[in-house]
């Protein structure tokens, strides 16, 4: 594809279900990342997979957060048991290697927590 | 641990004049990349201007262009023949290669007035 695509575009759950994002980065992208976006605020970096290597995870919140990747295709960011703070835009991004590439970002899932 | 601050929370613009967007960041690597990222109400992020810290020279593209000062750890944007659809959220953003990702200021909103 052309850019990088994230669904669904909005999320709309009850507290304490799970929910799942997905991600599909630009082809031949070998690094993927994760960033969370409260309202106002920056960003911040929640995860990062590089090709086949272990994944950074020292910026999920909790151990509610997981994501996979399989290969260098598509990630899903998994998180369980909401709560009404993880209501945020999850947004991702994919660079063609790892060190100082641009990372083209995704439209984001707006996740809302009821 | 390396922080990116933008102390201006908003700023505006007549259409047509120039504007500078400031950035600080602190850091005790010597070798990373800075980068300013355009949001706009769709959320997207758009790259607008990527600077490597080994280089000397500023980055431009087009109307936009940066003045790197890497003594001082500034980074500041350029905006010149501002046009409304450079109205958006601007975020400063940096990354090194010792812990993989892009660290972003909080941003600033940036108007421009017809």
């Amino acid at each position: 594809g052309a850019g990088v695509s994230q669904s669904p575009s909005n999320k709309v759950t009850e507290k304490g279900k799970d929910v799942e994002l997905r991600c599909d980065p630009i082809s031949g992208h070998t690094a993927l990342y994760w960033y969370r976006q409260r309202l106002g605020q920056g960003l911040e970096f929640l995860i990062y997979f590089q090709g086949n290597s272990a994944p950074d995870k020292s910026g999920l919140p909790s151990d509610r957060f997981s994501a996979e990747r399989t290969g260098e295709s598509v990630s899903t960011l998994t998180i369980q048991r909401t709560q009404q703070e993880d209501s945020a835009v999850y947004l991702c991004a994919s660079s063609l290697r790892l060190a100082g590439d641009t990372q083209y970002f995704g439209p984001g899932t707006r996740l809302t927590v009821l | 641990a390396q922080t990116v601050t933008q102390s201006q929370p908003e700023m505006s613009v007549q259409e047509a004049e120039t504007v500078t967007l400031s950035c600080t960041y602190d850091t005790s690597e010597s070798d990373y990349y800075l980068f300013w990222y355009k949001q706009p109400p769709s959320r997207q992020m758009i790259l607008v201007i990527r600077q490597e810290a080994y280089k000397q020279q500023n980055a431009t593209e087009n109307r936009f262009s940066v003045n790197f000062q890497k003594a001082a750890k500034s980074f500041s944007l350029k905006i010149s023949d501002s046009q409304l659809g450079d109205a958006a959220m601007y975020f400063c953003a940096y990354f090194t290669g010792a812990n993989s990702k892009l660290t972003f200021g909080k941003g600033i909103t940036l108007s421009v007035r017809p």
